[in-house]
């Protein structure tokens, strides 16, 4: 089945600093990228998603790369600010309409002010 | 008033005790999910429905189960709760043609 592995499990930035997190996946049926995002308390939250046929997508400050030959997926951050801080899950959906997600381990950013 | 409900919020018990804990929507979705989230791990999928009378195995089914009671409710039950099912309970929701899952605000359950 599908496993992915998400880097790093912790990320602090100086606020207007840019961050990145890596996220590699091992099945190549794999069409379907998303990104969430956990605040303190809540559920995670979609903030961007990519499919197997697009390599990049961008949504104001954030922005998802996607390598389907070297199977890893990155998620941009530009001028990070304090509410950017959060952990940030990627996951990968092997079937098409994401019925079943596979997420990875979750990154904890915090941005230092 | 928020699209996805789980109750309760924060749930303590001692092992050997069944336990349920519910979620509803209003979001008139078909599909609904079971996630378990632990430190380190991520989130991980204990079972999914994708309408009223389907239910499916995640990955992580052993020591629960469900009911899909209606469209809008998915209850996740523990038979025998143990310590190692200590852990934050979300439930997600998404449309038949739609990607994107919803997630309620998680139950924070310890076995003690």
């Amino acid at each position: 089945g599908e496993n992915v592995e998400q880097h790093p499990s912790t990320l602090s930035v100086q606020e207007g600093d840019s961050a990145v997190i890596k996220c590699t996946y091992s099945d190549s049926a794999s069409n379907y990228f998303p990104w969430y995002k956990q605040e303190l308390g809540k559920g995670p939250q979609l903030i961007i998603d990519i499919r197997s046929n697009v390599g990049e997508k961008k949504d104001q400050r954030i922005a998802v790369t996607l390598n389907k030959t070297a199977k890893h997926f990155s998620l941009h951050i530009t001028e990070t600010q304090p509410e950017d801080s959060a952990v940030y899950f990627c996951a990968a959906s092997p079937f098409q309409g994401a019925q079943k997600l596979v997420f990875g381990q979750g990154t904890r950013l915090t941005i230092n002010p | 008033d928020a699209d996805v409900t789980q109750t309760p919020r924060n749930r303590i018990t001692k092992t050997g005790k069944r336990i349920m804990l519910e979620c509803s929507q209003t979001k008139g979705h078909d599909r609904m999910y079971w996630y378990r989230q632990d430190p380190g791990l991520g989130l991980r999928l204990i079972y999914y429905s994708f309408d009223v009378k389907d239910i499916n195995k995640g990955e992580i089914s052993d020591g629960y189960s469900v009911s899909r009671q209606a469209q809008a409710k998915f209850s996740l039950s523990l038979e025998s709760a143990i310590p190692n099912q200590t852990a934050l309970y979300f439930c997600a929701t998404s449309g038949d043609s739609q990607e994107t899952q919803y997630f309620g605000p998680g139950t924070r359950l310890l076995v003690l």
